[in-house]
């Protein structure tokens, strides 16, 4: 089954420290994104990338960075100075075509403590 | 991008249709209107998309009236499985990625 895979599911750390959060997709997308979701809140855009080696700031970038060294896997880095870094992080895919739906992965619950 | 406004909560029954309206009064020529369900602690799933009219899918209905400012999502003979977050989206890709914005959703409980 083609998908998108996050790993782990949940995701400890004690502040101070830096975390890097999987995703992977088999879809073939070029596209990959990663979210950002507080409890009751909507989706936030960290970053997005539309084709390896490229990516582009979000709406909520500052703490955190990434790569696309390859075009399945698009990893997160909560870098220490991510202020808030405790969250549910979401990973997502489209392809490049006008109005391509977004695929997302299950997610990664992040605490800091 | 276009800013939406949808109820925050809904509550229905099983067995009930139900309509979930989005308000987008500044959509812009070359949007489309996206619905997304998301349920706890796993990502936001696709459900329908449109431009204008009516579109139906195995899932749900789209409604969008001819001035495009509003939408309305329907489900018909919604079931316990159906209680989720229902996210309304309004914008379009730009050159082939996508940095349309979440809302807050509409939360649905059905009993």
């Amino acid at each position: 089954d083609g998908g998108i895979t996050q790993s782990p599911k949940y995701l400890f750390r004690k502040e101070g420290q830096n975390v890097t959060l999987s995703c992977e997709q088999n879809l073939n997308h070029d596209a990959m994104y990663w979210y950002r979701q507080d409890p009751g809140q909507g989706l936030r855009l960290i970053y997005y990338s539309q084709i390896v080696n490229d990516f582009q700031k979000g709406d909520i970038a500052e703490g955190y960075s990434v790569s696309r060294e390859k075009k399945e896997s698009f990893p997160l880095t909560v870098t220490s100075a991510q202020k808030n870094p405790t969250a549910f992080y979401l990973c997502a895919s489209s392809i490049p075509t006008l109005n391509s739906p977004l695929h997302f992965g299950n997610g990664t619950r992040l605490t800091v403590t | 991008l276009a800013k939406t406004t949808q109820p925050i909560s809904m509550d229905s029954y099983e067995g009930q249709e139900v309509n979930i309206t989005c308000s987008h009064n500044n959509i812009a020529t070359n949007d489309y209107i996206t619905w997304y369900q998301q349920f706890p602690s796993q990502g936001p799933r696709f459900i329908i998309q449109g431009y204008k009219t009516k579109v139906t899918n195995e899932v749900a209905s789209l409604f969008i009236p001819a001035d495009r400012k509003s939408s309305t999502l329907s489900l018909p003979r919604v079931s316990l499985s159906d209680t989720a977050v229902y996210y309304c989206l309004v914008g379009a890709l730009n050159s082939g990625y996508s940095t349309l914005t979440f809302g807050k959703g509409t939360m649905l409980l059905v009993s």
